[in-house]
């Protein structure tokens, strides 16, 4: 079973600075790793697809990178409308089961 | 516009069974592996069970496996979740998810409760 870490678990920051979340996976996933945005009350958004891929209608200032075990998710300058929790996700190849990690929850400084 | 509409949750007793669904629409549901995505008070995203397109593979957690089915109408573009046995910790919001390339969820309806308490 592959579990995620993501680091870290709270992040106070002010509107207009630079985001830089971390997600480690117990063993390499290769590129297979997406990041949701969830606000409360809401269902999650998918923000990043393959590591580094902006799903459709994100804003560029999301960015993922990151390969194997290791990745990142930066928002270059963040606004009032990004903070919330973040969570990073991936797929076993076989079977296909899920799992998610523990989320990064971005607050206003 | 693709949406997922769950419906179906509830207060149930420990125990108790419950069937929670969701009705697809906006793009071809055949064509998609779909999932329950589950999320208890105040906690993070916990996947519980994913099915084929045609429902002949089906995948669990392995805190509902025997417990939880997964299944699919195509003909009515509607995804369920049997859950019998239902236990205090299965407390949750649960989430129908579109699966997109297999590995993501692009799309998710907008929960419904699943409370379990006497």
């Amino acid at each position: 079973e592959i579990v995620l870490t993501q680091s870290p678990a709270t992040l106070s920051l002010s509107p207009g600075e630079r985001a830089t979340l971390s997600c480690r996976a117990s063993q390499s996933v290769s590129s297979y790793l997406a990041w949701y945005q969830q606000k409360p009350g809401q269902a999650p958004r998918l923000l990043i697809y393959d590591a580094s891929n902006r799903a459709t209608g994100i804003p560029a200032r999301f960015s993922g990178s990151g390969s194997g075990t290791d990745f990142t998710l930066t928002i270059s300058s963040l606004e009032p409308e990004d903070f919330a929790v973040y969570y990073c996700q991936q797929r076993t190849n076989w079977p296909p089961i899920f799992t998610f990690g523990p989320g990064t929850k971005v607050d206003i400084k | 516009e693709v949406q997922l509409v769950e419906s179906g949750g509830g207060l149930v007793q420990p125990g108790g069974s419950l069937r929670v669904s969701c009705v697809a629409s906006g793009f071809t549901f055949s064509s998609y592996w779909m999932s329950w995505v589950r999320q208890a008070p105040g906690k993070g995203l916990e996947w519980v069970a994913n099915i084929k397109q045609d429902g002949t593979e089906k995948y669990y957690v392995d805190s509902v496996k025997g417990r939880f089915t997964i299944s699919r109408d195509n003909a009515k573009n509607s995804l369920y979740l049997q859950m019998n046995s239902l236990r205090a910790e299965d407390t949750a919001v649960f989430y129908c998810g579109r699966v997109v390339g297999a590995n993501y969820f692009d799309y998710w309806g907008q929960g419904t409760l699943v409370t379990v308490s006497s």
